[in-house]
């Protein structure tokens, strides 16, 4: 099974700041990497595939990056609405596919 | 727009089978492009996938549950079920439903219901 690992666990940000969250594929996932947005109480929501790609409507404040084994979700200028838990998932590997423990990102 | 709407008992005893459903609105589970699954979330844990289940009955499980997963359609209520089999407090969890397609990431996901295992 490949592990997710992500860091940092948590972050203190600041609206306007730029953040950068990782993720990490224990063996090579190529760009099969997905991030979402957790809101507490809300559904997750899909942000980017294909490791950059991103969704539909998706703000262009998101960026995706990163391909192999590690991977990065920036966000260029922290909005209220984004304070939130983010997680990736590898879904290179069928019918095994990963999430990370996620990253919370918290309003400093 | 898309919705989806878990629904099932949230408190079950040790050693019972957890069912629930997936209610679709908004758009066919007859879509030939999509796959709708279930994932679960233990509390304070991450996300883990549990299986996927095409239209026609088809179906994948996360093999560290296969042998006590069932995941089944019914086309004519436009809803998707789970059946989960053997519980232990391990299983507590929230369970979500999500849409995907072929072996891609879960675009559409129901809000999630909490089940607690206990007696």
């Amino acid at each position: 099974e490949i592990v997710m690992t992500q860091s940092p666990v948590a972050l203190s940000a600041s609206p306007g700041e730029r953040v950068t969250l990782s993720c990490r594929a224990s063996q090579s996932v190529n760009t099969n990497l997905a991030w979402y947005q957790q809101r507490p109480g809300q559904a997750p929501r899909l942000l980017i595939y294909g490791a950059s790609t991103r969704a539909t409507d998706l703000p262009a404040r998101f960026s995706g990056g990163g391909s192999g084994t590690e991977f990065t979700l920036t966000i260029s200028s922290l909005q209220s609405e984004d304070f939130a838990v983010y997680f990736c998932q590898q879904y290179s590997y069928w019918p095994s596919s990963t999430f990370g423990p996620g990253t919370k990102v918290e309003i400093k | 727009q898309l919705h989806l709407r878990e629904s099932g008992p949230g408190l079950v005893k040790p050693s019972e089978t957890l069912s629930l459903t997936c209610s679709v609105s908004g758009g066919s589970i007859t879509n030939n492009h999509y796959y709708w699954a279930w994932v679960r979330q233990p509390p304070g844990k991450r996300l883990e996938w549990i299986g996927s289940m095409y239209y026609s009955g088809s179906t994948d499980y996360n093999l560290s549950l296969k042998s006590r997963v069932t995941i089944s359609v019914d086309t004519s209520k436009n809803q998707f079920s789970l059946k989960l089999n053997s519980l232990t407090a391990a299983d507590t969890a929230v369970y979500f439903c999500a849409r995907h397609r072929n072996r891609e990431p879960f675009d559409f996901w129901g809000q999630g219901t909490l089940v607690t295992v206990s007696s």
